[in-house]
């Protein structure tokens, strides 16, 4: 079992919906990550949050929304989402090393499976 | 920029055989971390190792082999006697000073039984 959780596993949504994915972790790790994955491809860096706070937004739309409410958990809100969004949406977290605060490994869920209408 | 190389698409072995992947890396930091990650159809991203740039130490942990190479910015990964369960992708990725890691395309490996 993975120690960082999301939900759901699968989402199929409308373009005009609002969902939001779930993340979890209890490891105390300081650092969380959202990544996008499209079918046999790398996964994609969208948002870091370091101490609860956004670190790192690499240019996403803003129909996707990150919400960091505690250390444990993350949100990613969705809003008017287009088919090419369509892709596995995968959390991960890792403790904060060293003074740039890189370098440690990073742990991942499972995903989220998310299918735009 | 941080760039990793993972030549090989797909690779396909009979239970029981030796597959290496193969991880070619370009960075510019002089201190960096370099990671494998296997992910299952299951879809979860699982460490398997980290290195950092001033660790050449090769490591083995059962049937995994890292070859790590500075003079030729080389990662390799070996997994000895491989085993259906193997069948995966893997990816080799690259931390550097921007703290972003940079994914290999991924090796996609099948073992056959």
């Amino acid at each position: 079992d993975t120690e960082v959780t999301q939900t759901p596993k699968h989402l199929v949504m409308g373009m005009t919906n609002k969902k939001s994915l779930k993340c979890e972790q209890h490891m105390g790790h300081r650092a969380m990550y959202w990544y996008k994955q499209k079918a046999k491809k790398p996964p994609e860096l969208m948002f870091v949050y370091s101490y609860e706070k956004l670190s790192i937004n690499e240019s996403v739309p803003s129909r996707f929304s990150p919400e960091c409410p505690n250390s444990s958990l993350l949100n990613l809100h969705l809003h008017a989402l287009q088919p090419e969004d369509s892709a596995l949406y995968l959390c991960a977290s890792s403790p904060l090393g060293g003074p740039k605060g890189g370098g440690q490994p990073q742990h991942f869920g499972d995903g989220t499976r998310l299918s735009i209408l | 920029a941080q760039k990793v190389t993972q030549a090989q698409t797909e690779i396909s072995v009979v239970e029981k055989e030796d597959v290496t992947l193969d991880c070619v890396y370009e960075t510019r930091d002089t201190t960096y971390y370099l990671f494998w990650y296997k992910q299952p159809p299951s879809g979860e991203l699982v460490f398997l190792i980290r290195r950092n740039s001033f660790d050449e130490q090769n490591e083995i942990s059962g049937r995994y082999s890292w070859n790590f190479q500075k003079s030729t910015s080389s990662f390799n990964f070996t997994i000895t006697a491989s085993q259906v369960v193997d069948s995966a992708v893997y990816f080799c990725a690259l931390e550097g000073g921007n703290n972003r890691l940079a994914f290999g395309k991924g090796n996609q490996v099948v073992v056959i039984p």
